[in-house]
């Protein structure tokens, strides 16, 4: 079973600030949550990934709570090209094994013009 | 970023033939894995491919129905025997390298079953 909880849809204005939620309550330890998209017709995109600090890159910013029991996915100026499923997905840290991603349900983030 | 691509792209077939999907990643990894992802569905993992081994299945998917190789740190097919029109689907293939923190994917195969 997938161990996150995140709104099933959300709609952001073009140029705004999307901020995606995700609850990971019993996360461990030793799992970074990591977030994906998937364009429609198309495989599953890496967007970020963190353990307990805030990380950005050229695609987003993710932010941590200090409790690291929920995060938020930022896309600082989303575009109609940002309309995808966004997935939130805990997994092990590198020591702790090979474990394959688990999916859930996902956001659907829907840019509007 | 290792970069995955998959044969065919889209297939239609009929019901009881077998499809055989191929997958290429342009690095040498140690990870590979094979996803579906029905009609509206989220990715469900099928199993993970293990090079000079069989594969481990999850739960709900088994050798017979879904037989996978996996020759060298590179390539890996899934065949879907047998086919329904309930496998009709997306299959994916993904992987990652040995102590990675990424996991990439293919484009997907899309599969229509009559």
């Amino acid at each position: 079973d997938a161990k996150t909880t995140q709104p099933t849809s959300m709609d952001c204005a073009e140029g705004r600030a999307a901020n995606l939620p995700c609850n990971h309550s019993t996360i461990s330890g030793n799992e970074y949550v990591y977030w994906y998209r998937q364009i429609h017709s198309q495989g599953p995109q890496y967007i970020i990934h963190g353990l307990k600090n805030n990380e950005t890159n050229e695609m987003a910013s993710l932010i941590i709570t200090e409790d690291r029991k929920s995060s938020t996915l930022i896309l600082p100026h989303a575009t109609l090209r940002d309309t995808a499923v966004y997935y939130c997905i805990v997994r092990p840290t590198r020591g702790s094994g090979n474990t394959p991603l688990v999916f859930g349900k996902g956001t659907r983030l829907s840019v509007i013009a | 970023s290792a970069v995955i691509s998959q044969k065919p792209s889209r297939d239609i077939c009929q019901r009881g033939t077998s499809l055989t999907i191929q997958c290429q990643v342009d690095s040498q990894v140690t990870m590979m894995f094979w996803y579906r992802q029905q009609p509206g569905q989220s990715l469900t993992l099928i199993a993970t491919a293990n090079q000079g081994s069989e594969a481990t299945y999850e739960s709900g998917f088994v050798i017979d129905k879904f037989p996978i190789s996996r020759p060298n740190l590179t390539f890996s097919t899934l065949t879907v025997s047998n086919l329904s029109p309930e496998d009709s689907s997306i299959y994916l293939c993904s992987a990652r390298e040995g102590g990675g923190e990424t996991q990439y994917f293919g484009p997907g195969t899309r599969l229509l079953v009559l």
